[in-house]
Order: structure tokens, then sequence, then C-alpha cells
């Protein structure tokens, strides 16, 4: 696709259960982020893929996240045993990338997601 | 710990105006990219300044980086109403693969 496209859009969750997050990246882009913002917030960065390379995942905030991205396109980010403080809305972000940061980043339109 | 913070965190002016924002930072980067919100959702990117630039152009945006400063300026000439958003500083770093983004800051342009 033309850009890059993230599902659900909405994400309504009982505290506890399980979510996943799908990201769709621009086709060609090796790099992938996923950040997450709070409301009224920046953006906290969680993890990053590049190509091939073992994934950096120092700014997931727990071992209840985690996130694969298969045959170097589409990602998933998983939320196990959700609690109300992930109530964010989940940005995924692709570039072309080679070890460094200088290009521009397109993201996706974001997952709200709520715990309740 | 967030690289860029955004000052001021809510700017309102009036449709014809020029906007500016301003972007500090503490360590040493790569270069320093802005990115606009509207409404909560996707950012879009609207330019990128490197590390051996000072001042860039597209449009009626101009930025400026002054890196013995830390610091970065995003001006909007001649506001319009489409232009209210959250506008966000990010900045690459030569030992990190992602982006650093500020807080941002609340631009109303109102008509």
């Amino acid at each position: 696709g033309a850009g890059v496209s993230q599902s659900p859009s909405n994400k309504v969750t009982e505290k506890g259960k399980d979510v996943e997050l799908r990201c769709d990246p621009i086709s060609g882009h090796t790099a992938l982020y996923w950040y997450r913002q709070s409301l009224g917030q920046g953006l906290e960065f969680l993890i990053y893929f590049q190509g091939n390379s073992a994934p950096d995942k120092s700014g997931l905030p727990s071992d209840r996240f985690s996130a694969e991205r298969t045959g170097g396109s589409v990602s998933t980010l998983t939320i196990q045993r959700t609690q109300q403080e992930d109530s964010a809305v989940y940005l995924c972000a692709s570039s072309l990338a080679f070890g460094q940061t200088n290009y521009g980043y397109t993201f996706g339109s974001g997952t709200r997601l709520t715990v309740v | 710990s967030q690289q860029g913070e955004e000052d001021p965190q809510a700017l309102s002016i009036q449709e014809g105006e020029n906007a500016t924002m301003n972007c500090s930072y503490k360590t040493s980067i790569n270069n320093l990219q802005w990115y606009r919100q509207n409404s909560g959702r996707g950012l879009v990117h609207l330019i990128l300044i490197r590390s051996n630039e000072r001042e860039k152009h597209s449009g009626r945006l101009r930025v400026t980086l002054d890196t013995s400063k830390k610091s970065s300026s995003l001006l909007i000439t001649a506001s319009r109403a489409a232009d209210t958003a959250s506008y966000f500083c990010a900045t690459g770093r030569g030992s990190a693969r992602q982006l650093t983004f500020g807080s941002g800051t609340q631009l109303t342009v109102l008509p």
C-alpha cells in the first residue's frame, strides 16, 4: 500500500485480556518502529526492527509487551494481561534506514487502545 | 527521558500571523526532524535538518538549527486554520537507531 496501515483503529478490552495490534509498513521500508502516546503526551519508543537484525526492545515497559515482525514486513505488537495504564494510542512507523536515523518516518494512524 | 523539549507547550495565533515553536535537546545529534499531528493520531513528517545545516526551508516552513545551543526553531509563515495541530521535534543520534520525540507544541490558528 501507499502508506503505513494499522489495525484495528480502535480497541476496547477488559483488564487482564491479551490484545494484538497489527502494522503493515510501506513496501521496501526496512525499518519499523512502535511508539506509544498517552493522552496529551509525547511519543514513547517501544521497539525497533531493522531488516533481519535482532530487534531493539529497549523501550518495552514490561515483559507483558512483545512484538514480532514476520518476513521483514508485517509486525504485531502483543500486550498480555492488559492493565489500565496500557491505555494509549499505539503508533507504528516505517522508514528507509540503514542503522541510522537520517530518514523521516511515515506513521500509521495508530490504534487507540482502551483498557476498562 | 525525552531528548527534545518544545516551547511553548501551547500557542494560539490569528490566521495570517507567523507561528514560531522552539525545541531544545540535550545530547549531540545527527539530525533533527519536525512532525505535525492532527487529532491525536498519526504524525506527518514535515522537514529534516542535518547537524551540519543551519537553516532549511520548505514552502511556508522555515527551520533553524543551532548545535552550539542545542536548539531548533520551526517558523510557519502566514498561518492558516488548517495549520492547527500539535508539532513535535524529534532527534536522531548516531548511537541510537530510533528517533526521540519531544512533548510537542499545540498550535491553534484562529480564523
